[in-house]
């Protein structure tokens, strides 16, 4: 029989080009903000932070963008490379990065 | 730095077995560790939160019998899936943070699935 399961939204976007990933969270306590990369078969990894008293940061080619007012973040990727392909997932927390709460992720696909 | 190791990456076993999931940080000591599970194509969930040297917080809907979590030391955490069931297989991820402000952020093992015949 035909298996149903759940598609990620997916983002595809030319290697070269900059990529932006959008995240809603929905608990206006929550003070802390993480990005993660999840590779396939392999557990997420850290890729930026950001409290909640600022409202942007950046790291090597990636920008993390804060909007408390409407509760919404984005990671901002520079001249995406094939090997930032995988599934990008947003966290938050209250009480300093205590108990993490994911959002469902995204699935950034680069074209050649 | 910020290195979480997890033993085994893979595993199969028979139905009623129990199998058991090490996590441990290479490079820093982790006052608090995580397990979460995930499914394919699904976000992480959180199973419980582990301090050392005293009991798991599980959350709800969690079976604490069924999961049983041990943190004997600041560099390893154990999660023991009881009476595996073919329900159980999953992806298990672990992940540690240290007790300082710089070492707030939880970082992640590289995962162990599991799968239950």
């Amino acid at each position: 029989g035909e298996s149903v399961g759940l598609h990620l939204p997916t983002l595809s976007v030319q290697e070269g080009d900059n990529s932006i990933i959008n995240c809603a969270y929905s608990n206006s306590a929550s003070d802390y903000f993480i990005w993660y990369k999840q590779e396939s078969g392999k557990g997420p990894q850290f890729i930026i932070d950001i409290r909640s008293n600022m409202d942007k940061r950046q790291g090597q080619r990636v920008t993390v963008l804060l909007n408390k007012t409407v509760k919404h973040l984005s990671l901002q990727i520079a001249a995406t490379q094939p090997g930032d392909s995988a599934v990008y997932f947003c966290a938050e927390s209250t009480g300093g990065g205590n108990k993490l709460t994911f959002g469902t992720g995204t699935q950034l696909k680069v074209e050649l | 730095g910020a290195v979480v190791s997890q033993h085994p990456s893979w595993v199969i076993c028979k139905s009623g077995t129990s199998v058991k999931i090490e996590c441990r940080s290479l490079d820093f000591q982790a006052t608090t560790m995580f397990w979460y599970r995930q499914f394919p194509k699904q976000s992480l969930m959180l199973m419980a939160t582990s301090n050392e040297g005293s009991k798991a917080t599980y959350e709800q809907g969690v079976e604490k019998d069924k999961f049983l979590i041990n943190h004997a030391s600041l560099t390893l955490s154990t999660l023991t899936v009881t009476s595996a069931h073919p329900e159980d297989s999953s992806f298990y991820i672990c992940s540690a943070r240290g007790d300082s402000r710089k070492q707030e952020t939880q970082y992640f093992g590289p995962g162990t699935r599991l799968l239950v015949l």
